[in-house]
């Protein structure tokens, strides 16, 4: 049975278009979080919620939109895709809103491929 | 400007010894360290942590090493094995940053050898 789970696993698609990645997490947790991981490699993080509120939206392009319809999900929606978006997006959640005191339980990743 | 920096790219072992992977971190507001493996075509998993109020964490294979004076990190496994072969992440959190904001390196990608 999949903790957190994400699909699409690859999306490829041309420029311009929408497109939405959806987590599901069923572990109880109450934070969910969206992180990208671009061609350096680099993890970074996009979004946090916790309870389905927003608690972090770090540096990220308002085409992207978070929604939480509940606790055990968080969709993730792209608008206007570009190049620069192509990147693996992995699905996360947390007991804490802060792992200081745990781990993240991440999905499998969501490879966007934009054209 | 990266905070979490694991130098090596990749690190190959023989099965049976010891396999070192290294992370340093730039940002001394940081009191919490976290090491994630990760297999190809899967999320990262959590392997071990360890707080700054420490300076080495075991957890069988695997010990984590803590220099906060040289504001370095290192995971030891020992002894490797070849399903440990993947690559691992060192990231690293404040508690008065931004809740769930955990800083990763690029990760080193560890091979062991049969």
């Amino acid at each position: 049975d999949t903790a957190v789970s994400q699909t699409p696993k690859y999306l490829v698609t041309q420029m311009g278009n929408d497109k939405s990645i959806k987590c599901e997490q069923n572990l109880g947790h109450d934070t969910m979080y969206w992180y990208k991981q671009d061609s350096k490699k680099f993890l970074k993080i996009m979004f946090s919620y916790n309870n389905k509120e927003l608690i972090i939206n770090e540096t990220v392009p308002n085409r992207f939109s978070p929604k939480s319809p509940d606790k055990a999900h968080l969709n993730l929606h792209i608008n206007s895709l570009e190049l620069g978006d192509s990147a693996v997006y992995f699905c996360a959640s947390s007991q804490d809103p802060q792992p200081n005191t745990g781990e993240l339980f991440f999905g499998e990743g969501s490879r966007l491929t934009v054209l | 400007d990266q905070q979490v920096k694991q130098n090596s790219p990749s690190l190959s072992v023989q099965e049976g010894r010891i396999s070192i992977l290294n992370c340093d971190y730039t940002n001394s507001m940081f009191d919490y360290f976290l090491w994630y493996k990760k297999y190809p075509a899967e999320g990262p998993t959590f392997l071990i942590s360890i707080s700054s109020i420490k300076d080495k964490n075991e957890d069988g294979r695997f010990t984590v090493f803590l220099n906060k004076s040289a504001k370095h990190l290192s995971l030891h496994i020992v002894p490797s094995q070849p399903g440990d072969s993947a690559v691992y992440f060192c990231a690293a959190s404040s508690r008065g940053g931004s809740q769930g904001n955990l800083i990763f390196g690029k990760g080193t990608k560890l091979s062991v050898k049969p």
